[in-house]
């Protein structure tokens, strides 16, 4: 079993839809939890981390459920500019300082016009 | 400011060829990792640097891969006697500190071909 695991995707949405990601986690150890955004072909960059109270940034708003081990991140109102693939990430500390990144395989987005 | 810069952008090399990767992180920022990106999948762990030690090396696939940061700035990857499967966007980031919600920032990436 992959530590983290995501919706397989892809996600086809018109324009103006809200889309919901879903992540499962198998560490029950893991301390920080984050959503990055990757464009095809560039580097994956920080979109949100995950609170256990449940953040909102705009039209993005992502919950954290420990006891299930699950995270998700809802889109609402999507943006063509929202296509790209989103990366559920994981840390857990490894020890010597270490906080270890663990990335699920990511879920593509694609808005259509 | 400058981002994370890697050089080069792309290698392509012969199977059992050595080859450098090198990243320049932002300035200040003393935690540097490298992840391996094959298409298809999330970034995988190699190694990470607190400073010019290597703190946490246990991703690195074998013994083939290695890596240092001689002046807790500028890293560079090593690969040895290069395989088909070490084909992969190689990834490093930094990040100021090593917390665990500490942001880690991504240079774009060497796209490492081996024929």
């Amino acid at each position: 079993r992959k530590e983290v695991e995501q919706d397989p995707g892809p996600f086809n949405v018109p324009e103006g839809a809200t889309v919901a990601f879903n992540c499962t986690y198998s560490n029950s150890a893991s301390q920080s939890f984050f959503w990055y955004r990757q464009d095809c072909r560039k580097e994956p960059k920080l979109l949100m981390s995950v609170y256990s109270s449940g953040n909102e940034d705009g039209r993005f708003t992502a919950q954290l459920n420990r006891a299930s081990q699950y995270i998700s991140l809802l889109i609402r109102d999507s943006k063509l500019s929202d296509s790209a693939t989103y990366l559920c990430v994981v840390t857990s500390y490894s020890g010597a300082g270490s906080y270890q990144l663990t990335f699920g395989k990511g879920t593509k987005l694609s808005v259509i016009p | 400011g400058a981002g994370v810069s890697q050089t080069p952008s792309n290698k392509v090399t012969e199977k059992g060829k050595y080859v450098e990767l090198r990243c320049d992180p932002i300035s200040g920022h003393t935690a540097l990792y490298w992840y391996r990106q094959s298409l298809g999948q999330g970034p995988e762990f190699l190694i990470y640097f607190q400073g010019t030690g290597a703190a946490d090396d246990s991703g690195l696939p074998n013994d083939r891969f290695f890596a240092v940061r001689p002046e807790g700035s500028v890293s560079t990857l090593k690969i040895q006697r290069t395989e088909r499967g070490d084909s992969a966007v190689y990834l490093c980031a930094s990040s100021h500190t090593s917390g665990s919600y500490n942001e880690q920032f991504f240079g774009p990436g060497t796209r490492l071909t081996v024929l």
